[in-house]
């Protein structure tokens, strides 16, 4: 069963680090296309991060120059390093990918991890 | 940047049909996704290209996007759709959603 698990959240000071995992199951992390869409509490669904099998990276602008997103083939999973922490970065972060029947969609989502991102 | 509008909110009693609008530039142009969250859920794809319905999905959801606006349509809305509902399109190689719809079903 194709499956998405995410891990690495935690509370952390602002102007902090943090690395989150995203463990892929039954299919290729380099095969397709994955992203990082985080949800602040009580909010709605924000496009964070992006990359596609070639591995071109794109990022929203609300954290470019501070998220970077890579993946270890070797290990099938994908990565989000955030770095210099804002309060506003509070959320669950979700990894997020399609298989071959949706083209251009999302079908398949973790669970997601929470960031709290306070001192 | 792109921008995707829907109304916060939405109410319909059971049996009705809920129409859930979606507002982009040209966004007939592009294509536009939905997906389905309930609380403390993750999101769920429940059309994608404009019409499609991924397996699993009920025929009572169904989509169009022409102009300016897609919009998500559940025809005899059920109580167990009673949940957040997010538009999505592709802005060149980036990723834009919707501030996201709250159908309530009562």
């Amino acid at each position: 069963e194709v499956q998405l698990v995410e891990s690495g959240g935690g509370v952390i000071q602002p102007g902090g680090s943090l690395r989150l995992s995203c463990a892929a199951s039954d299919f290729s992390v380099s095969s397709t296309y994955m992203s990082w869409v985080r949800q602040a509490p009580g909010k709605g669904l924000e496009w964070v991060s992006l990359i596609y099998a070639g591995g071109s990276t794109y990022n929203a602008d609300s954290v470019k120059g501070r998220f970077i997103i890579s993946r270890d083939d070797s290990r099938n999973t994908l990565y989000l390093q955030m770095n210099s922490l804002r309060a506003d970065d509070t959320a669950v972060y979700y990894c997020a990918t399609k298989t071959e029947n949706y083209p251009h969609a999302f079908d398949i989502w973790g669970r997601g991890t929470m960031v709290t991102v306070s001192s | 940047s792109y921008e995707l509008t829907q109304p916060p909110s939405l109410s319909v009693s059971p049996g009705q049909t809920a129409t859930i609008t979606c507002s982009g530039d040209k966004l007939g142009d592009k294509y536009a996704f939905w997906y389905q969250q309930k609380p403390g859920q993750s999101p769920v794809l429940v059309i994608y290209q404009d019409r499609k319905r991924p397996s699993g999905i009920p025929e009572r959801f169904s989509g169009s996007n022409s102009g300016n606006t897609a919009t998500l349509t559940i025809s005899g809305t059920q109580a167990l759709d009673e949940a957040d509902y997010y538009c999505q399109a592709w802005d060149s190689s980036t990723v834009v959603f919707g501030g996201g719809t709250k159908l309530t079903v009562l």
